[in-house]
């Protein structure tokens, strides 16, 4: 059982919006900032939202974070097939004194 | 370019032992944290252990606490992982990540470590 909470998968077509939400609690998403990693097929994770909203050099601007209490979210606009991949969010936790990650989010491209 | 390449893993046996390096470079391996996460077959990314830059703070996994142990040489550039009282649940895709912007900037492509007799 993870300790942030995303909904398993989502599906959207191509040039839609899709959101993958992300829920922790006060000593993880709380009070820390929230990052957003991609993982595509047979790779290594990549590290695609920082700082709740921030986008590494590279990632393209479809790609947004936010962050409200103790919830995240991520907002792909304009769906392209390339981004079907596994998402997780994850956040340093205080009380565990370790980076605590939601169990992942399949996107499926239809 | 920054670079982290893992290597040491393989094939060991229920309360075996290994060790497992990551190599960095392109960047100045001296001044940040970094840390290992595991991924098992199929499962989601779970966080082992951090380990600051000046070796004075570290951090384990409960699942791990007591077993393994991070170090590393900043000398020579390399982040390790040390794996003992190996259990068939330590299976897994091991990558060492930097800890940059708090966050995990940059990953390494992961060594698999399975633990079966």
């Amino acid at each position: 059982q993870s300790v942030l909470t995303q909904s398993p998968s989502a599906s959207g077509t191509p040039g839609q919006r899709v959101t993958i939400s992300c829920s922790g609690s006060s000593s993880n998403i709380g009070s820390n900032t929230v990052n957003w990693y991609q993982q595509l097929p047979g790779t290594a994770p990549k590290l695609l939202i920082n700082n709740n909203n921030e986008r590494p050099s590279g990632v393209p601007d479809r790609f947004s974070g936010s962050k409200s209490g103790t919830s995240a979210s991520l907002a792909i606009s304009g769906l392209q097939s390339e981004d079907e991949a596994d998402y997780y969010c994850a956040a340093w936790d205080d009380s565990l004194n370790g980076v605590v990650f939601g169990g992942g989010t399949k996107l499926t491209v239809l | 370019e920054v670079q982290l390449v893992e290597s040491g893993g393989g094939l060991v046996q229920p309360g075996g032992s290994l060790r497992l390096s990551c190599a960095a470079s392109g960047f100045t391996f001296s001044t940040y944290s970094m840390n290992w996460v595991r991924q098992a077959p199929g499962k989601g990314l779970e966080w082992v252990s951090f380990i600051n830059s000046r070796t004075s703070t570290i951090y384990y996994a409960d699942s791990v606490k007591g077993r393994f142990t991070i170090s590393r040489d900043n000398a020579k550039n390399s982040l390790y992982l040390q794996m003992n009282s190996l259990r068939t649940e330590d299976t897994a895709v091991y990558y060492c990540a930097r800890w940059g912007y708090d966050s995990l900037d940059y990953w390494g492509q992961g060594t698999l470590v399975t633990v079966s007799s």
